[in-house]
């Protein structure tokens, strides 16, 4: 069946870098765009980016535009999200979605999520 | 912040009907974008509930119905089971500030 999973996650200092992964399965991941959303704790559901099945174009929410770098590999069905300048609200829980047709769509299904915290 | 405003809760008893709105602006709901629910039970990844403002995925109960007009949309619960009892959030597309959420509205069952 269609399913995302979520790796990388972790504790990590501010400043610092962490990558996260995605590996995908059960469906053709070439086809498809993909997303990154997050929640932090308590909180609700926030867009981080997005990245069309060729790789562009790309989209960054404005709060980690210049910070984070999507990118995938169709070769090995699987989504990344570099992170970088970490700071304390970035600390949240990382999904990987896939995104229906269309510049509006919705996203079905998401991954199990990630944790990702950021402390000294 | 989000730019689509839910309300926090909504609450009912097993068998009633609740609605929750989700109210956004003319450079997203307005500008004819679709509309997306997701329900969260806890603990757990959000699931699609509905897409495309009205349309329900293979496996979700018809109890689940959506609808859109001008710059709001809504979600309605008929026939409210305690398996019902979860976040739900609305998502739409916004012209200058891309994928849009809504700001969750927890559903209480009594």
């Amino acid at each position: 069946q269609v399913q995302l999973v979520e790796s990388g996650g972790g504790l990590v200092k501010p400043g610092g870098s962490l990558r996260l992964s995605c590996a995908a399965s059960g469906f053709t991941f070439s086809d498809y765009y993909m997303s990154w959303i997050r929640q932090a704790p308590g909180k609700g559901l926030e867009w981080v980016s997005y990245i069309s099945s060729s790789g562009s174009p790309i989209y960054y929410a404005d709060s980690v535009k210049g910070r984070f770098i999507i990118s995938r590999d169709n070769a090995k069905n699987s989504l990344y999200l570099q992170m970088n300048s970490l700071r304390a609200e970035d600390t949240a829980v990382y999904y990987c979605a896939r995104a229906q047709a269309g510049i509006a769509a919705g996203f079905d299904p998401w991954g199990q999520g990630t944790l990702v915290t950021v402390s000294s | 912040q989000s730019v689509l405003t839910q309300p926090p809760s909504v609450s009912g008893a097993p068998g009633q009907r609740v609605t929750i709105s989700c109210t956004g602006s003319s450079s997203n709901i307005g500008a004819s974008y679709d509309v997306h629910w997701y329900q969260q039970l806890p603990g757990t990844a959000p699931k699609l509930l509905i897409y495309g403002n009205s349309n329900r995925p293979s496996g979700v109960p018809d109890r689940f119905s959506g609808s859109k007009s001008g710059t709001s949309a809504s979600l309605a619960i008929t026939g409210l089971q305690a398996e019902d009892e979860a976040d739900y959030y609305c998502q739409s597309y916004d012209s200058s500030l891309g994928y849009v959420f809504g700001t969750g509205t927890k559903v209480t069952v009594l």
